[in-house]
């Protein structure tokens, strides 16, 4: 699976929207970018994945580059129990065998 | 939507006992269910991967004989520390995917399970 690399950390005023990053400039046609947020002391949460078109749901939306080499995922209007660590995986999504491998992922820090 | 449980959510254990963590797929049927272990303040990494009716597949690192798992229905999947130590101390996760759902490819996580050997 093709490695991410995503911001350490980021802080984002509540209320406004956070922009989180990731770049997977190694990813392959079939791979899928996914995204997972953890909150502290707790497993992680789906959010939301696509595989070149833009995707919306409930949560958040995301944005995929035209070549796929990276992505952003946008929490419209972030609140304070947004602050959690957001990874971002690329994975071979119609294999149900694959493994999920996280990277180090960024911590949001939503102030108020 | 899909649900994970995980039993315990925490617990304590002696040094040198065994601790069974439990993984269940709550309203959905699993083949195949993934264990991870994270250390404070770092990312989940990946142990092994639980198969129905079938060995597990363990990660480069990952003792097999010290984290042994089982997975002998399509709703509950197991991992034992056998031997624990202090080094185990740690969080574990396990995840599953509904296969009937239409995000087919997503992974649902369980809680959690603090272990914590003194």
């Amino acid at each position: 699976d093709a490695k991410t690399t995503q911001p350490t950390s980021m802080d984002c005023a509540e209320g406004r929207a956070a922009n989180l990053p990731c770049n997977h400039s190694t990813i392959s046609g079939n791979e899928y970018v996914y995204w997972y947020r953890q909150i502290h002391s707790q497993g992680p949460q789906y959010i939301i994945h696509g595989l070149k078109n833009n995707e919306t749901n409930e949560m958040a939306s995301l944005i995929i580059t035209e070549d796929r080499k990276s992505s952003t995922l946008i929490l419209p209007h972030a609140t304070l129990r947004d602050t959690a660590v957001y990874y971002c995986i690329v994975r071979v999504g119609q294999n149900t065998g694959n493994q999920f491998y996280f990277g180090t992922g960024t911590s949001l820090t939503v102030i108020p | 939507g899909a649900v994970v449980s995980q039993h315990p959510s925490w617990v304590i254990c002696k040094s040198g006992t065994s601790v069974k963590i439990e993984c269940r797929s709550l309203d959905f049927q699993a083949t195949t269910m993934f264990w991870y272990r994270q250390f404070p303040k770092q990312s989940l990494m990946l142990m092994a991967t639980s198969n129905e009716g079938s060995k597990a597949t363990y990660e480069q690192g990952v003792e097999k004989d010290k984290f042994l798992i089982n997975h002998a229905s399509l709703t509950l999947s197991t991992l034992t520390v056998t031997s624990a130590h202090p080094e185990d101390s740690s969080f574990y996760i396990c995840s599953a995917r509904d296969l009937g759902a239409s995000g087919a490819n997503v992974l649902t996580f369980g809680a959690g399970s603090r272990l914590t050997v003194l």
